[in-house]
């Protein structure tokens, strides 16, 4: 089946440093989204991304569909202790539903104030 | 807070135990998603309702049962489970299974032990 190769697995930095994750696929998926988790709560979305290049922003978060449409990469900028938590990409290419995304294995941020 | 809502927060159950998991959503979203979490594992798709009726069972066992009652609420009813089923029980909601532009949204879950 497929399977999504999200590195790094984790990730300790310096309060005010950037951070940069990715995702990458052997197959080509038409939508990429990235969830952050915090302990004890659900994945809450944080960017979602629909088209092959597109780059979008919010706040200090930027995500970008790769062209290729096999990968997908997550920048913070400045990162602040808020930060913390685990990351997940998520994949769909099943007719454009997300019924049946695929997600990374997660990526562990851990930030030092 | 998030527009999902999840109860109860936590679960323990004896292995003999009937309990049900409850979801709610008010966004209008046509979709609704259970999915399993292990600790430090992504999410597990386990079940998914389009306009209230079971569009997907991800070879689920029997010991699992979903329901629909309405386009706002999801049921997971849950019965003789084993105490490998402990995990996070995770309910989600989109606008509709069939656009692409119609990410899901989670509920903070409901944390089962079963002992």
């Amino acid at each position: 089946g497929q399977q999504l190769n999200q590195s790094p697995q984790s990730m300790f930095i310096q309060e005010g440093e950037d951070v940069s994750m990715n995702c990458t696929s052997s197959s080509i998926f038409n939508t990429w989204l990235w969830y952050k988790q915090d302990p004890g709560e659900g994945p809450v979305l944080l960017i979602a991304l629909y088209k092959a290049g597109e780059l979008t922003s919010n706040g200090r978060l930027t995500a970008q569909f790769g062209i290729t449409r096999k990968d997908s990469f997550l920048n913070i900028s400045a990162s602040i202790p808020s930060d913390v938590g685990i990351y997940f990409c998520a994949g769909s290419n099943y007719g454009g539903s997300q019924g049946n995304l695929i997600f990374g294995k997660g990526t562990k941020l851990s930030v030092k104030p | 807070d998030t527009e999902v809502t999840q109860t109860p927060k936590h679960l323990v159950m004896g292995m003999t135990n009937k309990k049900s998991l409850k979801c709610e959503q008010h966004m209008g979203h046509r979709a609704m998603y259970w999915y399993k979490q292990k600790a430090k594992k992504p999410p597990e798709l386990m079940f998914v309702y389009s306009y209230e009726k079971l569009s997907i069972n991800e070879s689920v066992p029997s010991r699992f049962s979903p329901e629909c009652p309405n386009s706002s609420l999801l049921n997971l009813h849950l019965h003789a489970l084993q105490p490998e089923d402990s995990a996070l029980y995770l309910c989600a909601s989109s606008q509709d299974r069939k656009q692409s532009n119609s990410p899901l949204h989670f509920g903070n879950g409901t944390r089962l032990t079963v002992t």
